[in-house]
């Protein structure tokens, strides 16, 4: 079964900087391409960043680029995204999502980055 | 940027309505339209990607229909389970972008 586990969501001031991991199971990792998704409380969904499988392109939202960084490493199953200099509006559940074939068909369960003084 | 606009943004149904919620995109998506499901507290489900291809596992009464930039998403049967709300994105260009949401409610 394919498996998608977040961690590394924390409390953090604004500033700050975190790394969340994505830990995939359940399928060839560098066959496919990765993307992180985030839903602050009681908002909607906004799409992050993504990653392709094997070139290693990568791709952001306005709203975070030049502070978040998305990397992978098939080597170990796992995803990743740097956060530097953290603010209140990045508050949200962090989910890992697995693109294929122009759809997001598995979703981790999500981790949580808050961020306040 | 492609602006995805859905409608409406709430609504209330019964047990066995027929339920249409309708996606636009600001520009055509050449079909790059996928539908989720989110219940509180939980991870979105796949239910519908390229505007009308159902997800492996997901129940006949939805289904996608729609091209160029109008979509709609239909609950043939509004089922107790199915209370929940509702996004579209477009998959078609970066930035990736999801619709603001539809909340269905128990009427």
């Amino acid at each position: 079964d394919v498996q998608l586990v977040e961690s590394g969501g924390d409390l953090k001031r604004p500033g700050g900087s975190l790394r969340l991991s994505c830990a995939a199971s359940g399928f060839t990792f560098s066959d496919f391409a990765m993307s992180w998704v985030r839903q602050a409380p009681g908002k909607g969904l906004e799409w992050v960043s993504a990653i392709s499988g094997t070139t290693g392109s990568t791709y952001y939202a306005d709203s975070v680029k030049g502070r978040f960084t998305i990397s992978r490493d098939n080597s170990k199953n796992t995803l990743y995204l740097q956060i530097n200099s953290l603010r209140v509006e990045d508050t949200a559940v962090y989910f890992c999502v697995r693109g294929s074939n122009r759809r997001f068909d598995y979703w981790g369960q999500g981790t949580l980055v808050t961020v306040s003084s | 940027d492609i602006h995805l606009t859905q409608s409406p943004s709430f609504l209330s149904a019964s047990v066995g309505d027929r339920v249409i919620i309708t996606c636009r995109a600001s520009q055509d998506i050449n079909n790059y339209l996928a539908w989720y499901q989110q219940k509180p507290g939980k991870a979105p489900n796949l239910l519908i990607y390229v505007a009308s291809t159902l997800q492996s596992g997901v129940p006949s009464r939805f289904s996608g229909s729609g091209s160029g930039t109008e979509f709609t998403l239909t609950i043939s049967s509004l089922q107790p389970e199915d209370f929940a709300t509702y996004y579209c994105q477009q998959l078609d260009f970066y930035p990736l972008t999801f619709g603001p949401g539809t909340t269905v409610d128990i009427k």
